[in-house]
């Protein structure tokens, strides 16, 4: 069964800050990994990452992938007020399944 | 140019009764996706739809759940005989023919069964 697990479940940062957010996934065959910030409704895409080593950048959004460690990072710099959001991270696997699957999701809550 | 639009956003229903969940895709996507999110969960796959096809199910719960997307109208998920297990927030997403990762969810219905 395909697996993802994201940490830190929540996070609390100042105005700012930097963050780094973790995921790391277990699947038997990795299509793609993709990244989705959810504030309270709908879960918004951010990235698609299929090739290890190969930043993908959005404004202060950032995010990069290896497959060998089997794991992923979400950066974001100079956190504002409204990057509060649940992060959520998602696998999709190949061969003949369409399905993501997600992680539970961090939690970020940035403070002035 | 409209989202993933899902109705209704909150739908409360007694233990018994039936629920209906009503989906239109983003204009010009052909894939139509359900996905449940339980409280403190991530989402969880249920179905995955395209036009008066089930392409998987297998997220399905094997009784009371069933999906249709019809060649006109919206996608439908609807949950029969409601249990207080069912309440939860059921998200649609859509996506254009070919491109099975990259989603565009809807607001979500959120189902509350007293």
């Amino acid at each position: 069964e395909d697996k993802v697990v994201q940490s830190p479940l929540s996070l609390v940062v100042h105005e700012g800050d930097t963050v780094t957010l973790n995921c790391s996934y277990e699947v038997t065959n990795f299509r793609s990994l993709l990244w989705y910030k959810q504030e309270k409704k709908a879960p918004t895409f951010l990235f698609m990452l299929t090739s290890s080593g190969i930043e993908k950048k959005s404004g202060r959004l950032s995010s990069i992938l290896d497959k060998k460690e089997l794991f992923s990072i979400l950066n974001i710099t100079a956190t504002q007020t409204g990057d509060s959001a649940v992060y959520l991270c998602a696998v999709e696997s190949g061969a003949g399944s369409y399905q993501l699957t997600f992680g539970k999701g961090t939690k970020l809550s940035v403070i002035p | 140019n409209a989202g993933v639009m899902q109705n209704p956003r909150h739908l409360v229903r007694r233990r018994g009764q039936e629920a209906r969940l009503r989906c239109s895709p983003m204009k010009g996507h052909s894939h139509v996706y359900w996905y449940r999110q339980l409280p403190e969960e991530g989402l969880k796959f249920m179905v995955y739809l395209q036009k008066e096809n089930i392409i998987d199910e297998s997220g399905m719960p094997k009784e009371r759940f069933s999906a249709e997307f019809p060649k006109e109208g919206p996608s439908i998920l609807r949950i029969q005989q409601v249990v207080r297990g069912d309440s939860a927030a059921y998200f649609c997403a859509s996506s254009p023919a070919g491109r099975t990762g990259e989603l565009f969810f809807g607001e979500g219905s959120r189902l509350t069964v007293l």
